[in-house]
């Protein structure tokens, strides 16, 4: 089945204290992003991948870092997570060509609290 | 920047058609999604265009005008699992060229008996 898939899903955890979030696909899609989604302010992009070893910042990258070893996965990595990074997280990735119906698929999503 | 607006909340009849509008102002233009978010859930792909015109597909349709910036989804039929948020999103170039999307705040329309 061709899927995204994130862990954890859930995460309850303090400030400071490095965390990295998985995200995987299994469609051999070049493209990847991760976004947060908060209530009021809608899904905004924290990185994105255009291939293997290609990353570069979206809207709110601040505090958070990403790598992209391997075309199937895209971890997220918060070095010292701060109460403010409390959110929704998405991870989603698509084909990458631009000009087509190039849909974006999501994955399930990880709650982070940080207290 | 890139600025797209839908409304907040709507809410319709079980059986009506709700018509959820979204204006955006973008730099750059590849493209218009409508993603269906329940809550606590992913969002997931609802409709493409990219062109001017209506895109029809059973029950939802969407529009767009790309000189009006301007895009609307349709549903007809309403059912209460419609219930959900409804995102418009944007398919923009970055400062790089790279083409990424680019979301508003989301459509929460509820549905009543």
């Amino acid at each position: 089945e061709a899927q995204v898939t994130q862990n954890p899903r859930y995460l309850i955890t303090v400030t400071g204290k490095k965390l990295t979030v998985t995200c995987s696909q299994n469609m051999n899609h070049e493209y990847m992003s991760w976004y947060r989604q908060d209530p009021g302010l809608g899904l905004r992009q924290i990185y994105y991948s255009m291939n293997v070893e290609v990353t570069d910042k979206g809207d709110v990258p601040e505090g958070y870092k990403v790598s992209r070893k391997e075309k199937r996965n895209f971890p997220l990595i918060l070095e010292s997570p701060s109460p403010n990074q409390t959110s929704l997280y998405f991870c989603a990735s698509s084909i990458g060509l631009a000009g087509f119906q190039d849909t974006q698929y999501f994955g399930p999503g990880t709650r982070l609290t940080v207290l | 920047g890139q600025n797209i607006d839908q409304p907040t909340e709507m809410t319709a009849t079980e059986g009506a058609i709700v018509q959820i509008n979204c204006t955006y102002q973008t730099s750059g233009f590849n493209g218009l999604f409508w993603y269906q978010q329940h809550a606590g859930e992913a969002p997931t792909f609802l409709s493409y265009n990219v062109l001017d015109g209506l895109e029809e597909k059973g029950r939802f349709s969407s529009f767009l005008s790309r000189s009006k910036g301007y895009s609307y989804l349709l549903l007809k039929e309403l059912q209460m699992k419609d219930s959900a948020s409804y995102l418009c999103a944007v398919r923009a170039p970055d400062y790089t060229g790279a083409n990424n999307l680019f979301f508003g705040t989301g459509t929460r329309l509820t549905v009543i008996p």
